[in-house]
């Protein structure tokens, strides 16, 4: 099976401009989780996602929001963004029913906010 | 509030020691424990993974115990190879939401 893809592997942005990311889980998983990475906050909790609805959500501004397709894919988007949201933002699938919690990360999105 | 937190920052070992990394968390009621390695430019990689019912778990080479009276989470890497050089996350869990401690770095020297 194909890992967690995310799409763009590197952007770079304006502060005040919009974002957004996608993630497409490995086929079969149905829970999509999404984490930021700093080196000071180190890997942090957003939200995650199961049949389209919004389970567990992190502490994060609302300027931070996601979503999910049909078909499991995921976007999240943060809107004004401020030069703290430079950060690694990684998706994670979960493939529910099978035991286990593990959630298998993508690559990642580089965000720079400048 | 809840945290999880790593003892030490950075730990150097040779090659063919054996590794032990410490964890600390403070939140009694997660379900299960995670340790992850995340190597430069990669998304964090599973390692092992143990339920909070447990208290020993063993995967290939690598080691969790789990001590929930002192509350800490250990993982012990059976020797050592330059390929296990990386950052390391224990991350606690109850649900679908993981909370990861700041991370370890493991340099392995030859």
């Amino acid at each position: 099976k194909a890992g967690v893809t995310q799409t763009p592997r590197y952007l770079i942005k304006t502060r005040g401009q919009q974002v957004t990311l996608s993630c497409s889980p490995i086929s079969g998983h149905r829970s999509v989780s999404w984490y930021q990475q700093t080196p000071g906050q180190g890997l942090q909790f957003l939200f995650e996602y199961f049949s389209e609805t919004q389970r567990n959500k992190g502490n994060f501004p609302g300027r931070f929001s996601g979503r999910q397709f049909s078909n499991s894919r995921s976007e999240m988007n943060v809107s004004t963004l401020e030069l703290g949201d430079s950060a690694l933002y990684l998706c994670a699938s979960t493939e529910l029913g099978g035991g286990t919690y593990e959630q298998y990360f993508g690559p990642g999105t580089r965000l720079t906010v400048t | 509030g809840e945290s999880v937190g790593l003892h030490l920052p950075t730990l150097s070992v040779q090659e063919g020691d054996n590794s032990i990394i410490n964890c600390a968390y403070s939140n009694s009621a997660s379900d299960y424990f995670i340790w992850y390695k995340q190597e430069s430019g990669k998304g964090p990689q599973f390692i092992i993974d143990i339920r909070s019912n447990m208290d020993k778990r063993q995967g290939q080479r690598v080691t969790v115990l789990l001590n929930k009276t002192v509350k800490h989470l250990s993982l012990q890497i059976a020797a050592t190879q330059p390929g296990d050089s990386a950052v390391y996350f224990c991350a606690e869990g109850s649900g679908y939401a993981l909370n990861f401690g700041k991370g370890t770095s493991l340099l392995v020297t030859p």
